[in-house]
């Protein structure tokens, strides 16, 4: 059974401050992807990861994989307010379970001036 | 490009009540699914389709059906609604065909059974 962690649960920054949302999985995958999601509001999609060493980076965010040790991390560089939100991984295992889903339990991300 | 409809928005049902929640893509996915979003415990999968006419549970099945008798629309339908089955449900498409593909999510529905 595919198990995704992610760490840590809730995050307190302060702006300027850069820190990382690791991403462990049990088993191997097809794809990685991170969403951020409002209060609210449905899942927007930041990034997803196909291959082992991916690397992706949208402003202030970068996403890197690493299939080997079932890792993926979403950094994150000089926070500012507009990025509070939850941020979550999630694995689809692909092969005959494709598009079937496992989500992280999401990181609550707080921004303070 | 409408992507993923969900309908209704907001739902509050009394206890064993039916009702279905409406998905439909505008995308050809042959993929889609429905999840459940409880705090503190991400989105778990319901049901799953990987085209018309085929299903498969997830998670969390119990309490819900589905079907799809198209390849847009994947209903999820609540035969007796039960408190425990208050949460956000957002339903999701996906294409197999590219590497590149991703998954793309409705705007979810928030339903309350009282």
């Amino acid at each position: 059974e595919l198990k995704v962690e992610q760490n840590p649960l809730f995050l307190s920054m302060q702006e300027g401050k850069n820190y990382t949302i690791y991403c462990n999985y049990s088993t191997t995958s097809d794809r990685l992807y991170w969403y951020r999601q409002d209060p609210g509001k449905s899942l927007e999609s930041l990034f997803v990861l196909l291959s082992n060493g991916a690397v992706k980076q949208e402003g202030r965010l970068m996403a890197s994989l690493d299939t080997k040790a079932r890792l993926s991390t979403l950094h994150i560089t000089a926070a500012v307010h507009d990025l509070s939100a939850t941020y979550f991984c999630a694995v689809d295992p692909g092969g005959t379970s494709y598009g079937k889903l496992t989500f992280g339990q999401g990181t609550i991300l707080t921004v303070h001036p | 490009n409408a992507g993923v409809t969900q309908t209704p928005k907001f739902q509050v049902l009394k206890t064993g009540q039916s009702m279905t929640l409406q998905c439909a893509q505008d995308m050809n996915h042959e993929y889609m699914s429905w999840y459940r979003q409880d705090p503190g415990m991400g989105l778990r999968l319901i049901h799953y389709s990987v085209g018309a006419g085929i299903t498969d549970q997830g998670e969390v099945p119990n309490g819900y059906n589905v079907s799809r008798s198209t390849t847009e629309d994947f209903p999820l339908r609540l035969l007796s609604a039960a408190p425990s089955q208050t949460s956000v449900y957002f339903c999701a498409s996906s294409d197999h065909r590219g590497r590149n593909t991703e998954a793309f999510f409705g705007q979810g529905t928030r339903l309350t059974v009282v």
